[in-house]
């Protein structure tokens, strides 16, 4: 069964670096999302990418954030300095139609120090 | 918000017995999704149920949704230690982005 995959596993970055965590959708999918957890608390929506442009993101995504998809199937998602507070579980969905059910990678955990 | 909240927070039982998740959210709901994760690790999707409909199953699992009190359970039966996991509603609006409650921490004792 075909799964979104991610990339690294884990990252360990020093506060005001810049890191770019790799998402691969589902092959056959058109809308791509990222999502965060912080640690102990819920899963937070922070973008939503549909046709090459945001359609839709949250408070959480501000100017440090941004999303790409530089190829047919890499998502990624840039923090351009990361501070403390970015340290999460970083989750990518994606799914053919806004309308159907998201289907989520294993994460990425990140720890800013 | 629409967020949807789950109850209880935490729920321990043992291996055989049935575990009941609750989800209560706020507005006007098009679909509501459960999602289990285990610890640290992703969300995997169990069942999306849609407001027209008022339950669904799979597997052992079993979904029931009232729109009148804004409401969802998630059931498991027969439970097993690899149930423990965390368990989190999903509710989308008109956008169909996913707004997670804090979820149900659930331990299975073997």
């Amino acid at each position: 069964e075909p799964e979104v995959t991610q990339t690294p596993s884990h990252q360990v970055t020093q506060m005001g670096q810049e890191v770019i965590l790799r998402c691969v959708p589902i092959s056959n999918h058109l809308y791509f999302y990222w999502y965060r957890q912080i640690l102990g608390q819920k899963v937070e929506f922070l973008v939503s990418f549909y046709n090459n442009e945001i359609s839709e993101k949250s408070e959480i995504f501000d100017d440090q954030f941004s999303v790409e998809r530089p190829d047919g199937s890499n998502f990624t998602l840039k923090i351009r300095s990361t501070k403390l507070e970015d340290s999460a579980m970083y989750f990518c969905a994606s799914t053919r139609s806004e309308r159907e059910t998201q289907y989520f990678g294993p994460g990425t955990r990140l720890l800013v120090l | 918000s629409q967020q949807g909240e789950e109850d209880p927070q935490a729920l321990s039982i043992q291996e055989g017995e049935n575990a009941t998740m609750n989800c209560s959210y706020k507005t006007s709901i098009n679909n509501l999704q459960w999602y289990r994760q285990n610890s640290g690790r992703g969300l995997v999707h169990l069942i999306l149920i849609r407001s027209n409909e008022r339950e669904k199953h799979s597997g052992r699992l079993r979904v029931t949704l009232d729109t009148s009190k804004k409401s969802s359970s998630l059931l498991i039966t027969a439970s097993r230690a690899a149930d423990t996991a965390s368990y989190f509603c999903a509710t989308e609006g008109g956008s169909y982005i996913p707004t997670f409650g804090r979820g149900t921490s659930l331990i299975v004792h073997p």
